[in-house]
């Protein structure tokens, strides 16, 4: 089965503050995606990864930037955290050209007080 | 752009008994539909996909969903659900060649004794 790993579960951080939200892959997928999660929002898409250093802004990119140094790795940054990034952040995965079946990790809570 | 609306954003059931997701979508094109779930404390899954071909499509548990071109819709539907289907169920579409899911907000499914 395929893994996608989010380094933590739960995160506290404050205002102002750099955040670092990791995603491991173990399939060798070559696309990646960050997704924030919010109550009556669903899930709204921030990055997405299509190769090693590639990148493209999904819905709602302000506040964030991602890197993908390795093919199985993929980071969510938060530059400067803001009250308003509180949220849920999932991770997913999926592979080639047929985005037809996202793996998503289990997700990040996040809090910025 | 495409956009998803779940009409229910919570469905108390009793166990055994049927239950109906809704979702509708918008688009001036051909999509491809989804249908994710969630279940507590974990990422999301891929419960059941409509691509092209037969409009009544079915997952391993018991879900089926039909897609109604006229109506734009792809409700989702099990004849007789079970405790372990407590869960968030989204909704989700995206243009064929394309990689980005636009997902409904979700719909909370509570099953009860």
């Amino acid at each position: 089965d395929v893994k996608v790993t989010q380094s933590s579960r739960y995160l506290v951080k404050r205002t102002g503050e750099k955040v670092f939200l990791e995603c491991v892959q173990d399939m060798d997928h070559e696309n990646m995606f960050w997704y924030r999660q919010d109550p009556g929002l669903g899930l709204r898409l921030i990055y997405f990864s299509y190769d090693v250093k590639m990148k493209e802004k999904g819905d709602i990119p302000e506040g964030y930037s991602v890197s993908r140094e390795k093919k199985e790795r993929f980071s969510l940054i938060l530059e400067s955290a803001s009250t308003n990034q509180t949220s849920m952040y999932l991770c997913a995965s999926s592979l080639g050209r047929g985005f037809e079946k996202l793996f998503f990790g289990s997700g990040t809570q996040l809090s910025v007080l | 752009a495409q956009s998803v609306t779940q009409l229910d954003s919570q469905v108390p059931v009793f166990e055994e008994a049927p239950v109906e997701l809704r979702c509708n979508y918008s688009s001036s094109v051909s999509v491809y539909l989804f249908w994710y779930v969630q279940y507590p404390n974990q990422g999301l899954q891929l419960l059941l996909k409509y691509l092209s071909g037969s409009t009544l499509v079915e997952s391993i548990n018991g879900f089926e969903a039909e897609f109604n071109k006229s109506q734009t819709s792809f409700h989702l539907r099990k004849p007789s659900v079970h405790i372990s289907d407590t869960a968030e169920y989204f909704c989700a579409v995206r243009l064929p060649h394309d990689y980005k899911l636009s997902f409904g907000a979700g719909t909370t499914v509570t099953v009860r004794a």
